[in-house]
This record gives C-alpha cells, structure tokens and sequence, in this order.
C-alpha cells in the first residue's frame, strides 16, 4: 500500500532564506506528483505537477524534483517570503486512470518570519 | 462567480441525522471528488466521479452516499452521521490532471 510521508512537519525559517520541503513515498510505480499549498481555513492550491517521466518542474522561486527509484521528491523555495507561510503538501498518484489512488502526504507547515 | 463552491461552509448536526454538503462548480470538467482532511490522517479521498451520472467509491467511502445527476453539481450525503464524521470536507474538480479545491466544510457532529 503506497504510504506518503513528509519531513519537517514544520518549519520556521527567516525571511529570505531558500528552502526545501521533503515528501516520501514507498512505492516507485507512480504516474504523477503533486504539490499544493493550503491555507488556514482554506481549500488546496496547486503549485507544482511532476510526470513520472520528468526529473523536475519550475515555477517562479519554486523548483519541485522527482527521483522515483528513490521515492523522493522535494520542493525548493527560493528567497522565501512572509506570503510563503502555509502548508504544502504532496500528492501521489498511482495509476494513470485511476483517481481512487491519489494518496496525500500530512503535510509540512511552513513559517517565514519577517 | 467562476470556480468551485462549497455549502454549508460549517455544519454542526447530531448523531443519526442526515446531512448534505453540497459542491457546485463552474467550468464544467469532467471529474469531480470529495476528500476529508483530519488532523493524523491528511486528506483520504471519499467518492469520485468520472461524469455526471458515473461515481466510484475512493478509499473511505462507508457512511457516505453521492450522486451526479448534472455535470456541476456533486453532492455528499451522510445518511446517519456519526461522531467519527466530523471533519473538513473538501471538494475538487479536474478535466485533466491538475485539481482545483473548493474553499471545504467544516462539520461537527455531536
């Protein structure tokens, strides 16, 4: 049973400082991976959408990479900012039609203090 | 307004009665799913739908109901709810891979 883990829980960081978020996952026969962001009291937000024939995806300070023989991916943020504060969490996918297999990891809560 | 909405926004209601989470979204995709997030278990995915009138159960799906009679609409029933039911119910939308979250429900069930 695929089984999602992420590393730190939480973090607290200083404004500026670059960054990275770890997520885990046992088994390697992933079709995708996903990292959001969620807000307190708020629904999911998107960031970063990895293939599992893709190394890594870019946008803006965010760098998310794929190692699949490992089963690790992680979030880089550049330069971060107190609008970073969140939690990010990363979602697995297993199969390529099959929605039932998206497992989410617990998440890791972000604080960038001014 | 455009995107995926969600009602009640809270919801407190007792053990043994029926409640309704209602999800309503505006883009028309395809595929729509309901998850609930708590605190120790993250979010576990609860039922899905391929399309209106198409529904799959997802990894808890016991004590729930739903139904896609139109595209936009994908409403959540719980027919006699139970304590363990209290929690964040989120509902998401895709057409291809990426999800779009509704803003969730918070529910109480005493």
């Amino acid at each position: 049973k695929q089984e999602v883990t992420q590393i730190p829980a939480a973090l607290s960081v200083p404004e500026g400082e670059n960054l990275v978020l770890n997520c885990s996952f046992t088994d390697s026969a992933i079709y995708n991976l996903q990292w959001f962001r969620q807000d307190p009291g708020k629904g999911l937000t998107s960031l970063l959408l990895i293939q599992s024939s893709q190394r890594e995806q870019t946008s803006g300070r965010l760098n998310a990479s794929l190692d699949k023989s490992s089963g690790r991916s992680t979030l880089y943020i550049a330069a971060s900012q107190p609008g970073d504060s969140a939690t990010y969490l990363c979602a697995v996918r297993g199969g390529e039609t099959s929605y039932d297999k998206v497992i989410f990891g617990p998440g890791t809560s972000l604080s960038v203090i001014p | 307004d455009a995107g995926i909405t969600q009602s009640p926004r809270y919801k407190i209601t007792e053990t043994g009665r029926q409640v309704t989470l209602m999800c309503h979204q505006t883009w028309s995709h395809s595929y729509m799913f309901w998850y609930r997030q708590d605190l120790g278990h993250g979010l576990r995915l609860i039922y899905y739908s391929a399309a209106a009138d198409i529904t799959d159960k997802g990894e808890v799906p016991d004590g729930y109901v739903v139904s896609r009679s139109k595209t936009e609409n994908f409403p959540l029933t719980l027919e006699s709810a139970t304590r363990s039911q209290t929690s964040v119910y989120f509902c998401a939308s895709s057409e291809k891979e990426t999800q779009y979250f509704g803003p969730g429900t918070r529910l109480l069930v005493l």
